[in-house]
C-alpha cells in the first residue's frame, strides 16, 4: 500500500530561515504526492503537487519540492521563512493511477520563531 | 474558501448517541472523502464516493456510516458513540477519480466532541 513518512513531528525556524520539511514515500512505482497545509482551526490547503510532469514543482506561497525518485523523497522547502508560515504541514500521496484516496503522512508542526 | 460545505462546525454529544455530519461538494465534483483527524492516529482516510456509489474504504469502524445522495452531498452518520470517537471529521471533494482524481479540495472540518 502507499505510504508516506515524514520526518519529524515539530520543526522550529527563526523567521528569514530556510524551511526544510521530509517527506519519504513508499511505493515502486512513483505516485502523485502532494503537500498540505492546515491552518489552525481550518481545513487543508493544497500547496502544490506532483504528477509526474516536472520534478521540481512549484506551489503557493513561495514553498516548493523536489521529487527524487534515488531517495523515494518529496521535500518541501521554502527560502526563507515568515511568520505566517507557522502551521501543520501534511505529506500525502496516491497511487499514480489516481485509484486510491490520498494517503496522509502524521503531519510536521512548522514554528517560525521571531 | 475551497468551496467545499460542511456542517455543523461543532457538535457536543453524549457517548451512546448518533449524530450525523453532512458535506456539500464543490460544485460540479462527484466524489466525496471522509477523513478523521485526532491526536494519536493523525489523518484517517474513512471512506469515498463517486457519484452516489462507494467507491473505496479506509478504516470505517462498523458503527460508522455514510452515503452520498443524487444531488452529490454526503452524510457521514456516526453511532453508539465513544469518546474516542471525538475528532475533526473533514470532508473532501475532487473531480472524478483516477487521474481526475489528483486534487482534492477539503472543507473546514466538523469538530465532534464525545462526552
Amino acid at each position: 500500500a502507499q505510504s508516506v513518512t515524514q520526518l519529524g513531528s515539530h520543526v522550529s525556524v527563526s523567521e528569514g530561515a530556510l524551511v526544510l520539511l521530509r517527506c519519504n514515500y513508499s511505493s515502486s512505482v512513483p505516485p502523485y504526492l502532494f503537500w498540505y497545509v492546515q491552518y489552525p482551526n481550518q481545513g487543508l490547503q493544497l500547496l502544490l503537487k506532483y504528477t509526474s510532469a516536472a520534478t521540481l514543482v512549484k506551489g503557493i506561497n513561495g514553498f516548493e519540492a523536489e521529487f527524487k525518485k534515488s531517495e523515494t523523497s518529496f521535500h518541501l522547502t521554502k527560502p526563507s521563512a515568515h511568520m505566517s508560515d507557522a502551521a501543520e504541514y501534511f505529506c500525502a500521496v496516491i497511487s499514480n493511477s489516481g485509484n486510491t484516496p490520498l494517503v496522509f503522512g502524521k503531519g510536521t508542526r512548522l514554528s517560525v520563531i521571531a | 474558501d475551497s468551496g467545499v460545505t460542511q456542517t455543523p462546525k461543532h457538535l457536543i454529544t453524549a457517548t451512546g448517541q448518533r449524530v450525523t455530519l453532512r458535506c456539500s461538494p464543490r460544485s460540479g465534483d462527484l466524489s466525496v472523502y471522509w477523513y478523521q483527524q485526532s491526536l494519536d492516529q493523525g489523518l484517517q482516510f474513512l471512506i469515498q464516493y463517486y457519484n452516489g456509489e462507494e467507491r473505496a474504504k479506509g478504516n470505517i469502524l462498523e458503527r460508522f456510516s455514510a452515503q452520498q445522495f443524487p444531488d452529490l452531498h454526503s452524510e457521514l452518520n456516526l453511532s453508539s458513540l465513544e469518546l474516542g470517537d471525538s475528532a475533526l471529521y473533514f470532508c473532501a471533494s475532487s473531480v472524478g477519480t483516477g487521474k481526475l482524481n489528483t486534487e482534492a479540495f477539503f472543507g473546514q472540518g466538523t469538530r465532534l466532541t464525545v462526552v
